[in-house]
């Protein structure tokens, strides 16, 4: 299956700052989704990352406060922009894989805001 | 969206199997059935999936019923490893994306 490396894998930020989250995929993939837990909570997707278009994003998230970049098949970045304590979750990217192995999700990066 | 229903927590004693089961009325006939497990402060790792026929890996069987609208991941021998939450998801026809329910939390007693 395929292996992601994400990060920060953990990051304390100031109210009204960025933090981009990288995750590099060891193989090519169509696409790459980010997801969101908030503490104690499950995953909700944020948004879907395709290479060469915009990403699309689900209910609730915008592009103003999630940018997302896709510039090659392995790779992708989510900024949490403008951060105030509710942004506070854990993030993670995550992949289909190719063949019959489902999807592979990254270790995550837990955000604190403060 | 397709739903599926899990308990919020099950108990399951070291060494001996765990059945964990997932009730999903509403799902179409081509809506796969997925379980993935969250350990703690870890992404969610795939454990198996099915469509129609019962699935055998490494790590877990997939009971899939007859009508399809219940299926039942079976953990063989529970190992305190295994402590962690389990969820049940159903990929909704042409949809590519994961959605992620409450899921079971899995207690394993020494």
């Amino acid at each position: 299956s395929a292996v992601i490396s994400q990060k920060p894998s953990r990051d304390i930020c100031q109210r009204g700052t960025s933090l981009t989250i990288q995750c590099q995929v060891d193989s090519q993939v169509t696409m790459m989704f980010w997801y969101r837990q908030q503490p104690g909570q499950s995953l909700t997707l944020i948004a879907t990352a395709n290479q060469g278009s915009e990403a699309t994003y689900e209910s609730g998230f915008v592009i103003d406060k999630f940018p997302i970049s896709r510039p090659n098949l392995t790779f992708s970045t989510l900024t949490v922009s403008n951060m105030s304590p509710e942004d506070s979750s854990i993030y993670l990217c995550s992949v289909r894989d190719r063949g019959d192995y489902g999807y592979t999700f990254g270790s995550g990066t837990r955000l604190t805001v403060v | 969206d397709a739903k599926t229903t899990q308990p919020n927590s099950m108990e399951s004693n070291e060494e001996e199997p765990v059945h964990l089961p997932c009730n999903h009325s509403t799902i179409s006939g081509t809506d796969y059935i997925h379980w993935y497990r969250q350990l703690p402060s870890q992404g969610p790792e795939y454990v198996i999936h099915g469509l129609t026929s019962n699935v055998n890996n490494r790590m877990a069987s997939l009971a899939i019923a007859e009508d399809r609208k219940s299926s039942t991941l079976i953990l063989h021998r529970a190992t305190l490893r295994d402590a962690a939450v389990y969820y049940c998801i159903l990929l909704v026809g042409s949809a590519r994306q994961l959605t992620f329910g409450s899921g079971t939390q899995l207690t394993v007693l020494p």
